[in-house]
């Protein structure tokens, strides 16, 4: 299977911050990644795929970003809503691991 | 407007079994491939199954090989996962999630239905 470590596992930021979030996979998966945010007590939600696609109505100020087997999550400017936990996850084979998450906390 | 919602959870002793449902609406359901993903209380998020849209392609996460059945019923618009010898780390949260696109993103989720696993 596929591992794929992503860091920080937690992170504190502020209104306005530029936050980044890494994941890196076992193994290639070209761009065969996605990232989604969570809120307690709900569903997951797709933010990104295909490493830097921009799921629809996801704000601007998401953005992805792909090196080899390193892929990158970046807000440019935190806003309150965005405080949640992220988690990446690959869909290049089976099974479609996910990484174990960051929860981005307000400082 | 899509949207999925699961059904079916609740509180079983080890070993026992559950079926849990997740209902379609707001798109051409037999059109998709279709998964479950589970988070336990505090956990990560975890694949399960998947089941192609015409349900010839079946896989499973190992955690589950064996003990638990993906299956789906397109003229009901409705996905189902069996499951059965369960155990305490089965206790989770179960979400059914929409296979999105040729990334194979989960671009719709349903809100979940919570397996507990206790005596």
């Amino acid at each position: 299977d596929i591992q794929m470590t992503q860091s920080p596992s937690s992170l504190s930021a502020s209104v306005g911050d530029r936050v980044t979030i890494t994941c890196r996979a076992s193994q290639s998966i070209d761009t065969y990644l996605n990232w989604y945010q969570q809120k307690p007590g709900k569903a997951p939600k797709l933010l990104i795929y295909g490493a830097s696609r921009l799921q629809s109505g996801v704000p601007s100020r998401f953005s992805g970003s792909a090196s080899g087997t390193d892929f990158t999550l970046t807000i440019s400017s935190l806003q309150p809503e965005d405080f949640a936990t992220y988690s990446c996850q690959q869909s290049y084979n089976n099974p479609h691991t996910f990484g174990q998450g960051t929860k981005l906390e307000i400082k | 407007e899509v949207q999925l919602v699961e059904s079916g959870g609740g509180l079983v002793q080890p070993g026992g079994s559950l079926r849990l449902s997740c209902v379609a609406s707001g798109f051409t359901f037999n059109s998709y491939e279709m998964n479950w993903v589970r988070q336990a209380p505090g956990k990560g998020l975890e694949w399960v199954s998947y089941i192609s849209s015409g349900s010839s392609t079946i896989y499973y996460a190992d955690s589950v090989q064996g003990r638990f059945t993906i299956s789906r019923d397109n003229a009901k618009n409705s996905l189902y996962l069996q499951m059965n010898s369960l155990r305490a780390e089965d206790t989770a949260f179960y979400y059914c999630a929409r296979d999105g696109g040729i990334y194979q993103q989960f671009d719709f989720w349903g809100r979940g239905t919570l397996v507990t696993v206790s005596s």
